[in-house]
C-alpha cells in the first residue's frame, strides 16, 4: 500500500521568503507528526495532529512556523520569513492513532535549503 | 526531559561479524521504545517497538532487547545491505496523550565485504 508522501522532495528558497511543505499520510491514519532533522542528528519533534487539531505543538521553534490539517488528512507545514538556520530535512510521519498502534511511519522528507 | 543516547556513533564491521548497538534512555514513563533504520537521503524505516523490560523482537538478522535503562540492537552475521544509520527513539506516557518520539543521534553502521 501507499506510504507517507511528501512534496516537494527538495526546496531551495531565499532568506526571508515564505515556504509550504506538504504531507500526505497513510490512508486511515488519524495521527500525523512533523519532525525536523539536521545533518548528523536524529529527528526533532515539531508538532502532532490528532484528526484536524494540533494536539501538541510544543516543538515548534517560534511563531514563524505553523502547520494545518484542515480535513484530518493532508497537512501543510508553513514557514514564514525563512532563515538560514531553518535549512534541514523536514519529515512527516503518520500513525494509526491512539488505542490502535503507536508506531510512526515516516515519509521521505523535504530537504529545505535557505540561501 | 526525555533523553536518548546511542553508542557507538559509528561502527565498521566485516561481513559476518556480529555486534550490538546500544541505546540508553531516561524517560518519565516509558510507553514504547522504537528502532528505525535510515538510509542516506531517505526517511526513517520502522523496525521494532518494545514496550516492557525483558521484551525481545526479531527480524531477519536483527534482534532488539529492552531493559529498564537501555535497549540493544543485536546484528547477527551482518551483510553489506545492513549498512545504514540505526535510530533509537522513546515515547513517554503523558497525561493528555502526547505521542512525540524523542530520538537519539543514531549509530552509523558500515558492513564491509
Amino acid at each position: 500500500g501507499a506510504g507517507v508522501s511528501q512534496t516537494p522532495s527538495n526546496k531551495v528558497t531565499e532568506k526571508g521568503k515564505y515556504v509550504e511543505l506538504r504531507c500526505d499520510p497513510i490512508s486511515g491514519h488519524t495521527a500525523l507528526y512533523w519532525y525536523r532533522q539536521s545533518l548528523g542528528q536524529g529527528p526533532e519533534f515539531l508538532i502532532y495532529f490528532q484528526g484536524t487539531g494540533a494536539a501538541d505543538d510544543s516543538g515548534l521553534p517560534n511563531d514563524r512556523f505553523f502547520a494545518v490539517r484542515p480535513e484530518g488528512s493532508v497537512s501543510t507545514l508553513k514557514i514564514q520569513r525563512t532563515e538560514r538556520g531553518d535549512s534541514a530535512v523536514y519529515l512527516c510521519a503518520s500513525s494509526p492513532g491512539p488505542g490502535r498502534s503507536y508506531e510512526q511511519y515516516f515519509g521521505p522528507g523535504t530537504r529545505l535549503t535557505v540561501t | 526531559e526525555d533523553q536518548v543516547t546511542q553508542s557507538p556513533e559509528a561502527l565498521r564491521l566485516q561481513e559476518g561479524e556480529s555486534s550490538s548497538l546500544n541505546c540508553s534512555y531516561t524517560v518519565s514513563g516509558l510507553r514504547g521504545l522504537f528502532w528505525y533504520r535510515q538510509d542516506p537521503g531517505k526517511g526513517p524505516e520502522f523496525l521494532f517497538t518494545l514496550y516492557s523490560a525483558g521484551e525481545e523482537k526479531e527480524k531477519e538478522r536483527l534482534k532488539a532487547t529492552l531493559t529498564k535503562k537501555e535497549s540493544f540492537l543485536h546484528i547477527t552475521a551482518p551483510k553489506p545491505e545492513d549498512s545504514a544509520t540505526y535510530l533509537c527513539a522513546v515515547q513517554a506516557v503523558i497525561t493528555g496523550g502526547g505521542n512525540k518520539l524523542t530520538f537519539g543521534t543514531g549509530t552509523q553502521l558500515k558492513v564491509e565485504l
